[in-house]
């Protein structure tokens, strides 16, 4: 029973345009979510979260949008850039310790 | 560099055999927690330790073991190993008990298993 789903194992944008990936989940409980970025060779890094009570959170190039009722959130990176070419990893959180990750999207940035 | 390391980086070993895996967690973390990630899968939970006591499981089968020491390394004892078991183990720690939003859980860089 995958609860975290990324549908897009894949992602090719160019340099300076918005990227967008995408994440659908189906346990009603989960309340927090955060994306994730790994490199290869290097474990995943902490990128950025939203609480359910919130709809959007900003940092940087770098918003996540969630929408309760559809059970959906997404990152948006823009302007894009090649550095940030690497595979983004959303996860959810049910008020307990654990993170349920999706599969992940690599995301490449073309110059 | 999150500050979490876990040793070795890669592992060769057979069926059967038995293996340890290491983590430290950043200095002032009490909570670790280990993760596997399969080909082309997520990130899957095993279990969780917090100050020296089990906090949570995940899907982690009879054959893996974990223990948290006083100094807050923990290890991770994979026994009987067959083939399907090589992966990447992902250690990560967070200060609190909750690794949600507001305890944001910093991975260390993996250890690959490969079972041959």
């Amino acid at each position: 029973d995958q609860q975290v789903k990324q549908n897009s194992p894949s992602l090719s944008v160019q340099e300076g345009r918005i990227s967008i990936l995408n994440c659908d989940y189906t346990n009603s409980m989960f309340d927090y979510f955060l994306w994730y970025k790994k490199y290869p060779a290097e474990g995943p890094t902490f990128l950025i979260s939203i609480s359910s009570i919130k709809d959007k959170n900003e940092d940087g190039r770098f918003t996540v949008f969630l929408n309760k009722s559809a059970k959906h959130l997404s990152l948006h990176i823009v302007p894009s850039q090649p550095g940030d070419s690497a595979v983004y990893f959303c996860a959810a959180s049910d008020r307990g310790s654990r993170l349920t990750f999706g599969e992940g999207t690599q995301l490449t940035v073309n110059p | 560099d999150s500050g979490v390391t876990q040793t070795p980086k890669h592992l060769i070993t057979a069926t059967g055999q038995r293996v340890t895996l290491r983590c430290s967690p950043r200095s002032g973390d009490l909570s670790v927690y280990w993760y596997q990630q399969s080909l082309d899968q997520g990130l899957q939970f095993l279990i969780q330790y917090y100050n020296g006591e089990e906090r949570a499981k995940g899907n982690i089968l009879e054959r893996f073991s974990a223990q948290q020491f006083p100094d807050l390394h923990s290890e991770l004892n994979l026994s009987s190993l067959e083939l399907g078991d090589s992966a990447l183990y992902f250690c990560a720690s967070s200060v609190g008990l909750r690794g949600g939003v507001t305890d944001t859980q910093y991975f260390g860089p993996g250890t690959r298993l490969t079972v041959l």
